[in-house]
């Protein structure tokens, strides 16, 4: 069963880019779309955006902050989001295909200086 | 603000049946089939329902799914005290071009 697995840093500071990488464990990269999706403390989920076949597309309230990129030959997906403040506190996460049928483990970010 | 609409709560006791709301609209759950998701604490929630009311393997069939208009609903029969969690309705939304959920419902097995 695929297993999907977010690394990066814990912290990030104020006005800083936070960088994410998603490794996903067998080769389907090419086959499935990939989208990062949030939770912020004590609060519901939040789509950031998505991948499929070399187009993107982002939440209209994050979009100006955005970039999901893909490297098919490491089984891995990025997310990038800059000009952090304290409301991007929160779990990110990565989830595979149409129907977000497989998550990552989920890895919290703390925005703080 | 979630743009999908839950009840922050529910409960239920053992062997009782539950239902938990989700409300939408014309360019999401009007158009598009309904997602919900587990999420026990402190873990990625969990594929519990997709296509409105089909179920993944391994999933009990005490978990349904229905979907009505603008509105869905998950259903569970025999409740357990391990069906304690939270439960989330997401669904694909054609304005937005992504995906919208609810805030999340916890439900508690008194």
């Amino acid at each position: 069963q695929v297993q999907l697995q977010e690394s990066g840093p814990g912290r990030v500071k104020p006005s800083e880019t936070l960088s994410l990488t998603c490794t996903v464990s067998d080769g389907s990269m090419s086959f499935y779309y990939w989208s990062w999706i949030r939770q912020s403390p004590g609060k519901g989920l939040e789509w950031i955006g998505i991948y499929y076949k070399e187009s993107t597309n982002y939440n209209p309230s994050l979009r100006s902050r955005v970039t999901i990129s893909v490297e098919t030959s490491r089984n891995q997906f990025s997310l990038r989001l800059s000009s952090v403040t304290a409301a991007d506190t929160a779990v990110y996460y990565c989830a595979r295909g149409g129907n977000l049928d497989r998550w990552g483990q989920g890895t919290p970010v703390t925005v703080t200086a | 603000q979630s743009v999908l609409t839950q009840p922050p709560s529910a409960s239920g006791t053992p062997g009782q049946s539950v239902t938990i709301s989700c409300s939408g609209g014309a360019s999401n759950i009007g158009s598009r089939t309904v997602n919900w998701y587990q999420q026990f604490p402190g873990t990625a929630p969990k594929l519990l329902i997709y296509g409105n009311n089909q179920r993944p393997s391994g999933v009990p069939d005490r978990f349904s799914g229905s979907k009505s208009g603008s509105s869905a609903s998950l259903a569970i029969s025999g409740l357990q005290s391990e069906d304690e969690a939270d439960y989330h309705c997401a669904a694909w939304d054609d304005s937005l071009n992504g995906w919208v959920f609810g805030g999340g419902t916890r439900l508690t097995v008194l």
